[in-house]
């Protein structure tokens, strides 16, 4: 069981928008900043979202990220059949003293 | 251009030992903190070790506490990560992942493969 909470599947048509959630503890999202990882089929992750809502240079803007209390949210839209991918979002808690990562969301594009 | 570049891994028996390695170039190495990232197949992300730019503070998670030590030479480039006592649940990819402040696991290795059976 993982410390941040995930749904395990999305899934949304092309053009349309999604959201993927992340819910935590006071321990991690209530106090720290997140960051979302994308990972494309076979390939290694990538950094989408950091500082809970600042995009790395190349990842477009319909791509955001929010936080609220203790949990964070992921929102594509104009999704697109190229973000069909795993997404994680990771956070620093400070009981655990270490990074803690969701299970992971599987987004389809149908 | 920045590269992590992993190696070490393979095939070890239960209560086994690993070195793994990770070379850094396209940015100044010293001027991170590095962490270590695995991947079980079919699975998630897990989050194993990180290490301070100096080498003098570490945390690890739980389940390799004792067991994997994260060190780095910076003279080198270089992040390592010793495993002592694999087991089976310690098969993975694992990757070598650099943080810029306030940009945490802001550039990913391509991972390097351990696989831990009899």
């Amino acid at each position: 069981q993982s410390v941040l909470t995930q749904p395990p599947s999305a899934s949304g048509t092309p053009g349309q928008r999604v959201t993927i959630s992340c819910s935590g503890s006071s321990s991690n999202i209530g106090r720290n900043t997140v960051n979302w990882c994308q990972q494309l089929p076979g390939t290694a992750p990538k950094l989408l979202i950091y500082n809970n809502d600042q995009r790395p240079s190349g990842v477009p803007d319909r791509i955001s990220g929010s936080k609220s209390g203790t949990s964070a949210s992921l929102a594509i839209s104009g999704l697109q059949s190229e973000d069909e991918a795993d997404y994680y979002c990771a956070v620093w808690d400070d009981s655990l003293n270490g990074w803690v990562f969701g299970g992971g969301t599987k987004l389809t594009v149908l | 251009e920045v590269q992590l570049v992993e190696s070490g891994g393979g095939l070890v028996q239960p209560g086994g030992s690993l070195r793994l390695s990770c070379t850094a170039s396209g940015f100044t190495f010293s001027n991170h903190w590095m962490s270590w990232v695995r991947q079980a197949p079919g699975k998630g992300l897990e989050w194993v070790a990180n290490i301070r730019q100096d080498g003098n503070e570490k945390y690890s998670v739980d389940s390799v506490k004792g067991r994997f030590t994260i060190y780095r030479d910076n003279a080198k480039n270089s992040l390592y990560l010793q495993m002592n006592s694999l087991r089976a649940e310690d098969t993975a990819v694992y990757y070598c992942v650099r943080h810029t402040t306030g940009s945490p696991f802001d550039f990913w290795g391509q991972g390097t493969l351990v696989t831990v059976s009899s």
